[in-house]
């Protein structure tokens, strides 16, 4: 199975500042068809997760613009421009090219 | 608007069955392939199955291949998870989720299965 390998696990921040999320896959995540299935959700607190970017660099509708998406091949991260209050949470990635697998999860929380 | 709403989640004993339902609303069910991923306790999310909108395409993560299956009613905008001979480290909180290709967009509230004895 592919691993998906998060870092860091934990990522305190400070309100209005950057914050990056790296995440390593054990294989290339370029499908078949030209695509690359990698995505990222956000689990707020006692919450469902949801979906903030598809293949890569896709935001999904009424996810701010801070967030953002990039990466190839096996390195992916995303970038949240100047973090607010409620982006609070674990964040994970996915990749669906092959056997669908997680990565562990980076909790982000304020300092 | 598209929802996925689980249910059948409880406490059981190891070596028991349980089935979960997922039912959809809100768009082309046979379309979509429908997933279930799972979370224990505390911890991160994990694949469990996948099948697709027809329900002849199945897959199952090596952890419940053989003792969970996964199945559809088109017409009924249903998906099954059946799951044997569970064990304690099934005890889960179970998401249903709309899965477009590569992805997973609509995720359910989840029910949690407690395996216990």
């Amino acid at each position: 199975d592919v691993v998906m390998t998060q870092s860091p696990l934990s990522l305190p921040v400070t309100l209005g500042q950057p914050a990056s999320i790296s995440c390593r896959s054990s294989q290339s995540l370029v499908h078949s068809d030209g695509e690359t299935y990698l995505s990222w959700f956000q689990q707020r607190p006692g919450q469902s997760p949801r979906r903030l970017i598809y293949k890569v660099s896709n935001r999904d509708s009424g996810v701010p613009d801070r967030f953002s998406g990039s990466g190839s091949g096996t390195d992916f991260t995303l970038k949240i421009s100047r973090v607010e209050a409620e982006d609070v949470g674990v964040y994970y990635c996915m990749q669906g090219t092959h056997t669908w697998t997680f990565g562990q999860g980076t909790k982000v929380e304020i300092k | 608007q598209v929802q996925v709403m689980e249910s059948g989640g409880g406490l059981v004993k190891p070596g028991e069955s349980l089935r979960l339902s997922c039912a959809a609303s809100g768009f082309i069910f046979s379309d979509y392939y429908i997933t279930w991923i799972r979370q224990a306790p505390g911890k991160g999310l994990e694949w469990v199955s996948y099948l697709s909108g027809s329900g002849s395409y199945t897959k199952y993560a090596d952890s419940v291949k053989g003792r969970f299956s996964i199945s559809r009613d088109n017409a009924r905008n249903l998906v099954f998870l059946q799951m044997n001979s569970l064990r304690a480290d099934d005890t889960a909180l179970y998401y249903c989720a709309r899965a477009p290709i590569g992805t997973i967009d609509y995720w359910g509230q989840g029910t949690l299965v407690t395996v216990s004895s």
